[in-house]
């Protein structure tokens, strides 16, 4: 059971936009910020926001995050097949004294 | 180009031990912090440690502080994950990553390819 709440699996239709949440608590999200990892199949994940809304160089600005209290969110907009993907949130927990993934979300484009 | 690059699969028996290795490339591997992260099939990713090439400085997370041992060998720009007292429940994939300062909040950029191990008699 992962101290950060994820959504376990979201669809949607091309073009559309998406939002994955991510629960959290005082001793993570609602203290620190949070990162956004995708991890498409067979593939290792890959950081996709940074420090709660940052996209590193050559990530889609269709990707978008934000944060608010102990809960933070990923949109997608314009939704593409190539989007097929599980996506983990991330931040540091105080009690564990490290970093903590998200479950992870299955999102898949219908 | 940064790049992390892990050793090749494994097979192991139950009550084993291995050591998988992560070598970097493209930066000062002494700069950044050097973390694991186990991710069992069909399952989400687990911190599992953090090693500071610099100082060999280690953090464990508690869950696998009994079972792991992190260290580097700076000479050659690599890290290692050594497991013992394998069990068929630590069938997985390793990941290594260099976790990139930010301040409040670091994060894993890049990630090695992955190394699978399989424990099975």
């Amino acid at each position: 059971q992962s101290l950060l709440t994820q959504p376990p699996s979201l669809s949607e239709a091309p073009r559309q936009r998406v939002t994955i949440s991510c629960s959290g608590s005082s001793s993570n999200i609602g203290s620190y910020p949070v990162n956004w990892y995708q991890q498409l199949p067979g593939k290792a994940p890959k950081v996709l926001i940074y420090y709660d809304d940052m996209l590193p160089s050559g990530v889609s600005d269709r990707f978008s995050g934000s944060k608010s209290g102990t809960s933070a969110s990923l949109a997608i907009s314009g939704l593409q097949s190539e989007d097929e993907a599980h996506y983990y949130c991330a931040s540091w927990d105080d009690s564990l004294n490290g970093p903590v993934f998200g479950g992870g979300t299955k999102l898949t484009v219908l | 180009e940064v790049q992390l690059v892990q050793s090749g699969a494994e097979v192991k028996e139950p009550g084993q031990s291995l050591k998988i290795s992560c070598k970097a490339s493209g930066y000062r591997f002494t700069d950044f912090w050097i973390g694991w992260v186990r991710q069992r099939a069909d399952k989400g990713l687990e911190w599992m440690g953090l090693i500071y090439p610099g100082d060999s400085e280690t953090r464990y997370s508690p869950s696998f502080q009994d079972q792991i041992t992190i260290s580097v060998d700076k000479s050659i720009n690599t890290a290692y994950l050594q497991l013992t007292s394998l069990e068929p429940s630590d069938t997985a994939i390793y990941y290594c990553a260099r976790e990139v300062p930010g301040g409040d909040v670091d994060w894993f950029d890049p990630w090695g390819q992955g190394t699978l191990v399989t424990v099975s008699s």
